[in-house]
């Protein structure tokens, strides 16, 4: 099946730095790659997505790169806020229609220090 | 907005119980999830659905099984609990073509096996 690799484990940055967080996936017929933030106490948010025809996503503060060729994706938050704060997933799909599954990465835990 | 309810936030059973834990959405989702998390090892998935009385296994089905009788309720039952199954687990809804849609998280029931 689809392998998903993330890094780094863990991130820690001042508060208004960039924050970078990378993954590489197997499949090359994957073409759908969610970002979810996991707070303390819940369940994973989606915050960004990228489909396979977008090379480049931005929403405000965040965002997500996809390089198919090299089958890797990155996630940017600029001017980070202590409510920054999270474990963060990446996700890519693999399967066949009607039975399309997500592989998440590990995840990156993401502090922010005032 | 999407919402995804699991009934209960925790849960404490004994070794051999049969346990039961339920989710239901609101959006008329045609998938359904079970994920458990574990420190480490990220969100690995148990068992899905895409239609009701349908099922699959995911990554992970052995101690488990399913049951979805209604579209918006997918039931995870763990036969005969054991204390290797003490973990967080995730139930998420999507529409049909997971290929590019997002999947939606419940706030996860967190299990202990006594």
């Amino acid at each position: 099946g689809e392998n998903v690799e993330q890094h780094p484990s863990t991130l820690s940055v001042q508060e208004g730095d960039s924050a970078v967080i990378k993954c590489t996936y197997s499949d090359s017929a994957s073409n759908y790659f969610p970002w979810y933030k996991q707070e303390l106490g819940k369940g994973p948010q989606l915050i960004i997505d990228i489909r396979s025809n977008v090379g480049e996503k931005k929403d405000q503060r965040i965002a997500v790169t996809l390089n198919k060729t090299a089958k890797h994706f990155s996630l940017h938050i600029t001017e980070t806020q202590p409510e920054d704060s999270a474990v963060y997933f990446c996700a890519a799909t693999f399967g066949r229609a009607g039975s399309y599954q997500l592989t998440f990465g590990k995840g990156t835990k993401l502090s922010v220090i005032p | 907005d999407v919402k995804v309810t699991q009934s209960s936030r925790y849960l404490v059973k004994r070794t051999g119980e049969k346990v039961f834990l339920e989710c239901v959405q609101d959006m008329d989702h045609e998938n359904m999830f079970w994920y458990r998390q574990d420190p480490g090892l990220g969100l690995r998935l148990i068992y899905f659905s895409y239609d009701v009385k349908m099922k699959e296994k995911g990554d992970i089905p052995e101690g488990y099984s399913v049951s979805r009788e209604k579209k918006e309720r997918f039931s995870l039952i763990l036969e005969s609990a054991s204390t290797n199954q003490t973990s967080m687990y995730l139930c998420a809804s999507s529409f049909w073509d997971v290929s590019n849609q997002p999947q939606h998280f419940g706030d996860g029931t967190r299990l202990s096996i006594l």
